[in-house]
């Protein structure tokens, strides 16, 4: 099956630093990714979508300047959160969509756990 | 409004015992799919199963089965004979035609299986 990674899988970072988590399609072409959080004992929440060239569509109160979005080629997208804060400390998922994604199937990244101290 | 309501919060089987997880969706779109995930303690997301809207077969897949109803609009998934490996959170999901690919999840449910 199609395979997606994501790196780091666990992060710990100061107040007020910002953090890089990188999503890649390992062995297909993804044209559309999604990331998601899921905060401790709650569901996936769709943060934003992010399709290759151009700019991210994010849900409706998720700040765009803080959770920077960039999908610079088919096979990785990459999301910064901004000045991190206790608060943004979640789990962190993205999924891929692309070639294979028929019937909106979407292939899910492992994961990375942000911890904000 | 694309809603997926999972109920049941938290289920506790004995193993062997057979458990059905419940999964009610609301849409107005026609064309759509529906999934199961597995969530086990390690967080990575496990695909179990996708259903088009214009496919009410039921499914089975060794112990796990699929009930589909659109006329209840629910989505209900069994685990016969329960084993202590189930023990994880499953969502439920709905993803529109026309909506880009977005999932939207339920709650979840979480399993625990007790040997």
């Amino acid at each position: 099956g199609a395979v997606v990674s994501q790196h780091p899988s666990r992060v710990i970072c100061k107040s007020g630093t910002s953090v890089k988590i990188e999503c890649r399609s390992l062995d297909f072409q993804a044209t559309t990714m999604f990331w998601y959080r899921q905060f401790p004992k709650q569901s996936l929440m769709l943060m934003a979508t992010s399709n290759e060239g151009s700019k991210a569509t994010y849900e409706q109160g998720v700040e765009k300047d803080k959770f920077l979005i960039n999908h610079a080629s088919l096979t990785l997208s990459t999301l910064t959160v901004t000045s991190a804060h206790p608060e943004d400390s979640s789990f962190y998922i993205c999924s891929a969509e692309g070639e294979r994604g028929v019937g909106n199937e979407q292939f899910f990244g492992p994961g990375t756990r942000l911890t904000v101290l | 409004a694309q809603k997926v309501t999972q109920a049941q919060t938290e289920i506790s089987v004995v193993e062997k015992e057979d458990v059905t997880l419940d999964c009610v969706y609301e849409t107005r779109d026609t064309t759509y799919y529906l999934f199961w995930y597995k969530q086990p303690p390690s967080g990575e997301l496990v695909f179990l199963i996708r259903r088009n809207s214009f496919d009410e077969q039921n499914e089975i897949s060794g112990r796990y089965s699929w009930n589909f109803q659109k006329s209840t609009s629910s989505f209900n998934f069994t685990i016969t004979a329960s084993q202590v490996v189930d023990s994880a959170v499953y969502f439920c999901a709905l993803s529109a035609y026309n909506q880009g690919g977005k999932l939207i999840f339920g709650q979840g449910t979480e399993l625990s299986v007790k040997p």
